[in-house]
């Protein structure tokens, strides 16, 4: 089983506020990522990092920001919420080294801007 | 640029049957490729991944197979139950390129088995 977190499960927010939505793992893995999953639609990947320090833009634009300082920790911010920022936020996670290393995903936040 | 499609979009098939689910990609250099199980509103599963020098896994009544050269991934499931009702994702992770240590998402296959 993937140990890996993400805080708040669900939130319900007004237009203009500052979030920052969590995203934790304990299996030490350096690289980290976070999709947005718009419902019954594909994943898009908008950020990634790997490793400390390190964190780059996906392939899908979003006015999101993530910082990574610790290994375990990888936040996504948004500061001032939108409606179109309304989705589902995937967090995920895997090991470097080679083709045999699985990527695991977190259960997703489910954000509602108002 | 990598596309990974998956075909049928959408599956309906009672109880106790067997049936494939198809997953083609463009750029074969790949390092894995992955399927995953989504249920609504949830995150992914891992389900099974299978190393770019491999041509199957297996994981109980799941199972998978990966031919590289012609870009095709099969997921077969047997004896299909209502408890595997879900969205199945294949995904494929990137050799090389500008995608190198990404995943690129097919756009799911959407199952329903009623009892």
């Amino acid at each position: 089983e993937a140990d890996i977190y993400q805080t708040p499960r669900y939130l319900v927010i007004g237009t203009g506020k500052k979030i920052t939505l969590e995203c934790s793992q304990t299996m030490g893995h350096d690289k980290m990522y976070w999709y947005q999953q718009d419902p019954g639609m594909e994943l898009h990947l908008i950020h990634y990092s790997y490793g400390v320090n390190s964190t780059e833009k996906g392939d899908l634009s979003s006015e999101s920001t993530v910082s990574r300082i610790r290994t375990e920790h990888f936040p996504l911010t948004l500061e001032s919420a939108r409606p179109s920022h309304t989705s589902q936020y995937l967090c995920a996670s895997r090991k470097s080294g080679g083709s045999y290393n699985e990527q695991f995903f977190g259960p997703g936040t489910r954000l509602t801007v108002l | 640029k990598q596309e990974v499609t998956q075909i049928p979009a959408a599956l309906s098939v009672p109880e106790g049957e067997n049936l494939v689910l198809n997953c083609s990609f463009t750029d074969s250099a790949i390092y894995n490729l992955q399927w995953f199980r989504q249920d609504p509103g949830k995150g992914l599963t891992s389900l099974l991944l299978i190393q770019s020098s491999q041509r199957e896994q297996t994981s109980g009544r799941l199972n998978a197979s990966l031919d590289k050269s012609s870009g095709r991934s099969t997921l077969y499931i047997a004896a299909s139950q209502p408890g595997d009702s879900a969205t199945y994702l294949c995904a494929v992770f990137h050799a090389g390129g500008t995608s190198y240590g990404k995943l690129t998402f097919g756009q799911g296959t959407i199952l329903t088995v009623h009892p």
